[in-house]
């Protein structure tokens, strides 16, 4: 059971560049999420998901698109990557049957370097 | 809306000594709190959360914490600090009606000095 796990670890783009970021969970949960962390900004949410085929914004979605076309997987997209988005990228999921006391569990992290 | 405020970004405690950590919160119902540690280089990791069931709350690793409704604050204690303590600490809130989301607060550092 390996939990929340994303792919790649670090990565450093240029600007303009596209990728997409990976987050696996193998816990059958309906919610997962997407944040980046930013030094003295705590987490903000970018994307989330409440289920296969749904996405929702968050609170600083701009530069970004996600999918979430497996229930497994949620995918993070940059378009045309600006040095703005350096950053930590985190994912996360939660059951999504217990309500709003549910623990969100964290991949690793995604450290994210745009030149 | 709803926010959290952690006051104080690095705090600093001898070995042995009384960490607390300070997390105030705004909601307009009664919310669902968090605190989570993440260690260098790693993601989130629950310590303890606030369901209402109980206002002294019993996390992971000799931490606890209390709500408290009237000072708005779940503050995060453990009696006696440990080198291994030494981590970033998140106070987060999770509210009904407010989608699905999770607002965190802005961290707070923990050094442990030997």
């Amino acid at each position: 059971n390996a939990g929340v796990t994303q792919t790649p670890k670090f990565r450093v783009l240029k600007t303009g560049q596209s990728m997409t970021l990976l987050c696996a969970q193998d816990m059958n949960h309906e919610y997962m999420y997407w944040y980046r962390q930013d030094p003295g900004m705590g987490l903000r949410l970018i994307h989330y998901s409440v289920g296969e085929g749904t996405t929702a914004k968050g609170e600083v979605p701009d530069g970004y698109n996600v999918s979430r076309l497996k229930k497994q997987n949620f995918l993070l997209g940059l378009e045309s990557a600006a040095p703005s988005q350096t950053s930590v990228y985190f994912c996360a999921s939660r059951s999504g049957t217990g309500g709003f006391q549910e623990t969100q569990y964290f991949g690793p992290g995604t450290r994210l370097l745009v030149l | 809306a709803q926010s959290v405020t952690q006051l104080g970004s690095h705090v600093s405690v001898s070995e042995g000594a009384l960490v607390l950590l300070r997390c105030n919160y705004s909601s307009s119902v009664p919310p669902y709190l968090f605190w989570y540690v993440q260690y260098p280089n790693q993601g989130l990791q629950l310590l303890l959360k606030y369901t209402s069931a109980a206002t002294l709350v019993k996390g992971i690793n000799g931490f606890e914490a209390e709500f408290k409704k009237s000072e708005t604050s779940f503050h995060l204690t453990k009696p006696s600090a440990h080198m291994s303590d030494a981590a970033e600490y998140f106070c987060a809130v999770s509210e009904q009606g407010t989608g699905n989301q999770f607002y965190f607060g802005t961290g707070t550092s923990l050094t442990v000095i030997p």
